[in-house]
């Protein structure tokens, strides 16, 4: 049974890096037949999509977030991790860690973690 | 890199029909089979309904149905039930830098 679990800082300060890890249980993340994606939601409204990777190294972002923008994969740990540079308000968010299938990082994400609600805030 | 459109509320009686539409570009829904359908509850993680554009995910029930026409998607939900009172979120590929995008959202409610 494939379980996502997402953890980091609840609060981040304006202009810091929100760092966040998702670790993978019950199945290998070094498969490539699945991208791990990252997708965040603002209180009250839709789905943003963050990016997505693959074990192999491709990696697809937002256009509007890929300058600060950075994943990663840790084979050891089971686990995948985010990093957004220079966060505003704007950031705030409840993130959420996906598994999916499809062209690109796209498309049948059938695995989503909880989710994690960062607030930015001084 | 714009959101794709849906009607931001729906609402129907228990046992009746509703349809919630999708409508994108020829850059995603209209050239690509790559169209899924999401419901979530408030608190909760989106949960995958239908995937490209007609799938079902074991366990999904059929009540739920996809179809495309043109650049627009839609979800059927038949037999409506009080559990269907959720937010439903559409999704395709594009073939743009932006690669996956989200609809802009659709509460329904059952009456």
């Amino acid at each position: 049974q494939l379980q996502l679990q997402e953890s980091g800082p609840g609060l981040v300060k304006p202009s810091e890096t929100l760092s966040l890890n998702c670790s993978v249980s019950g199945v290998s993340i070094t498969s490539d037949d699945y991208y791990w994606a990252w997708i965040r939601q603002p209180p009250g409204k839709g789905l943003e999509w963050i990016g997505s990777m693959y074990y192999s190294g491709s990696k697809f972002f937002n256009p509007s977030l890929k300058t600060r923008v950075t994943t990663s994969v840790d084979t050891s740990q089971n686990q995948i991790s985010l990093k957004l540079t220079s966060v505003t308000a704007a950031d705030t968010a409840v993130y959420y860690c996906a598994r999916g299938s499809g062209p690109s990082g796209s498309g049948k994400t059938d695995n989503w973690g909880q989710g994690v609600l960062v607030t930015v805030s001084s | 890199q714009s959101a794709l459109t849906q009607p931001a509320s729906v609402s129907g009686s228990p046992g009746q029909s509703i349809t919630i539409s999708c409508t994108g570009t020829n850059s995603d829904i209209g050239g690509y089979d790559y169209v899924s359908w999401y419901q979530q509850h408030a608190g909760q993680p989106p949960k995958l309904l239908i995937y490209d554009v007609t799938d079902r995910p074991s366990g999904v029930s059929a009540r739920f149905s996809g179809s495309k026409s043109g650049n627009t998607a839609s979800l059927t939900i038949s037999g409506l039930q009080a559990e269907d009172e959720a937010d439903y979120y559409c999704s395709s590929y594009r073939s743009s830098s932006t690669r996956y995008v989200f609809g802009t959202g659709t509460t329904v409610t059952v009456l």
